[in-house]
């Protein structure tokens, strides 16, 4: 199947940090989307992309759709206690619904007091 | 409106024995998914429905998985004999139809403990 590598796989940061991570590909994607997981609980929808080059903002939460639609990223902006959780990418190649979406394995963020 | 809602939250059962995970899908929604979380592995797919219908259990491990959707707002998966490799939190999601299909809305997720 396909493969999304995410990183980095752990951040500790702290409070107030903005924060970087990356989804890259093998293959083109023409969907990206990112989730969110809160200790406890399932992912939840964060940002949805679905051209190459766009950005798109969610409060201190921005995306991005890579031109080579290889790759994605998200950045969260002053980071507060709240933003810890997992953050997973995920792919999806054709057209059609969330049965063609791969997912990556997540980057932990954890933010130092 | 409610979400995905699943139901046990938290499950141990002893090796061997049979377990049954419920989930109730958003209203209106006509896919329906089972996931598997691991630490080692993320999310796996398991099997998914549309309209009722599986469609594609080429993620189901072995035998001793099945997965059932009697109904629009009702499915179970079911595991028989458990194994403590069974191990995972197991999360039911929903889409809907049309614009905004590829996006899944996740349960809370079952955690399962077999010993």
């Amino acid at each position: 199947g396909q493969q999304l590598n995410q990183s980095p796989q752990s951040m500790f940061i702290q409070e107030g940090e903005d924060v970087s991570m990356n989804c890259t590909s093998s293959s083109i994607f023409n969907t990206w989307l990112w989730y969110k997981q809160d200790p406890g609980e399932g992912p939840v929808l964060l940002i949805a992309l679905y051209k190459a080059g766009e950005l798109t903002s969610n409060g201190r939460l921005t995306a991005q759709f890579g031109i080579t639609r290889k790759d994605s990223f998200l950045n969260i902006s002053a980071s507060i206690p709240s933003d810890v959780g997992i953050y997973f990418c995920a792919g999806r190649r054709t057209g059609g619904g969330a049965d063609g979406l791969t997912f990556g394995k997540g980057t932990h963020l954890i933010i130092q007091p | 409106d409610a979400g995905v809602i699943q139901s046990p939250r938290h499950e141990v059962t002893e090796m061997g024995q049979e377990v049954t995970l419920r989930c109730k899908p958003i209203s209106g929604h006509n896919s329906l998914f089972w996931y598997r979380q691991t630490m080692m592995r993320g999310l796996e797919l398991l099997i998914y429905f549309n309209n009722n219908v599986p469609i594609d259990d080429s993620g189901m491990p072995e035998d001793r998985f099945s997965a059932k959707m009697p109904n629009a707002s009702f499915s179970t998966l079911k595991i028989q004999p458990s194994e403590p490799r069974d191990s995972a939190v197991y999360f039911c999601a929903s889409s809907p139809v049309g614009a905004g299909s590829e996006k899944l809305f996740f349960g809370s997720g079952t955690q399962l403990s077999v010993l």
